[in-house]
């Protein structure tokens, strides 16, 4: 079955110290990976995607993630967060069932806090 | 640019009530989707539109309804409200295409009594 695990419900760094959000992705043949940032009582926001190519991708507002395959891995990483990077944070698959759709499947969310 | 647009942004109902979620958007996206978002367990798909007249189950259509008569409105309809269907409702839109991002209005949240 495909799934995407987020294991930390919440992540806390001090502003100006470098994060890391956690994924791992459960799915067969080649994944394409996504994340998002929902801020409060907002809609999720897209970050960036891993389709094919360099395992760093670079997304907005200064993240970037890193595609692991041997690991199943795609973590969410920022050198240096920032206050206002307190969100909540989703990682995503693309449903390889889902045909020509754009179906995806959400991790649980991680809680970012950054305190000042 | 409105993007993608949801209303209402909150609504209480009672249960055995029916109400339909509106969702619009003006990006001229083939796809669009409904999602709900519940503590601890992300999104999950109640149901999806490859395009005008096409419309398809998700994970957790059940109680649910949609139809796609324009590219533009994508309604939810709760045929009769319960109260595990307080939530909160996200619609989303893209264009068509696995490797495309979805864009996301800012939720209608909904509680049912």
């Amino acid at each position: 079955a495909q799934s995407v695990a987020q294991p930390e419900d919440q992540v806390n760094v001090a502003e100006g110290n470098p994060l890391t959000v956690k994924c791992t992705y459960s799915v067969s043949g080649n994944p394409y990976l996504f994340w998002y940032v929902q801020y409060p009582n907002r809609g999720l926001q897209f970050l960036l995607k891993y389709i094919t190519g360099d395992n760093l991708v670079k997304g907005s507002y200064g993240f970037e993630a890193e595609f692991n395959k041997s690991q199943t891995s795609f973590h969410l990483k920022k050198p240096s967060a920032l206050v206002s990077d307190s969100a909540l944070y989703f990682c995503a698959v693309r449903d390889i069932y889902g045909g020509a759709t754009n179906k995806l499947i959400f991790g649980t969310g991680t809680l970012l806090a950054v305190q000042p | 640019n409105a993007g993608v647009t949801q209303t209402p942004k909150f609504q209480v109902l009672k249960t055995g009530q029916s109400m339909t979620l509106q969702c619009a958007q003006d990006m001229n996206h083939e796809y669009m989707s409904w999602y709900r978002q519940d503590p601890g367990m992300g999104l999950r798909l109640i149901h999806y539109s490859v395009g005008a007249g096409i419309t398809d189950q998700g994970e957790v259509p059940n109680g649910y309804n949609v139809s796609r008569s324009t590219t533009e409105d994508f309604p939810l309809r709760l045929l009769s409200a319960a109260p595990s269907q307080t939530s909160v409702y996200f619609c989303a839109s893209s264009y068509r295409g696995s490797n495309q991002p979805q864009h996301f209005g800012d939720g209608t949240r909904l509680s049912i009594l």
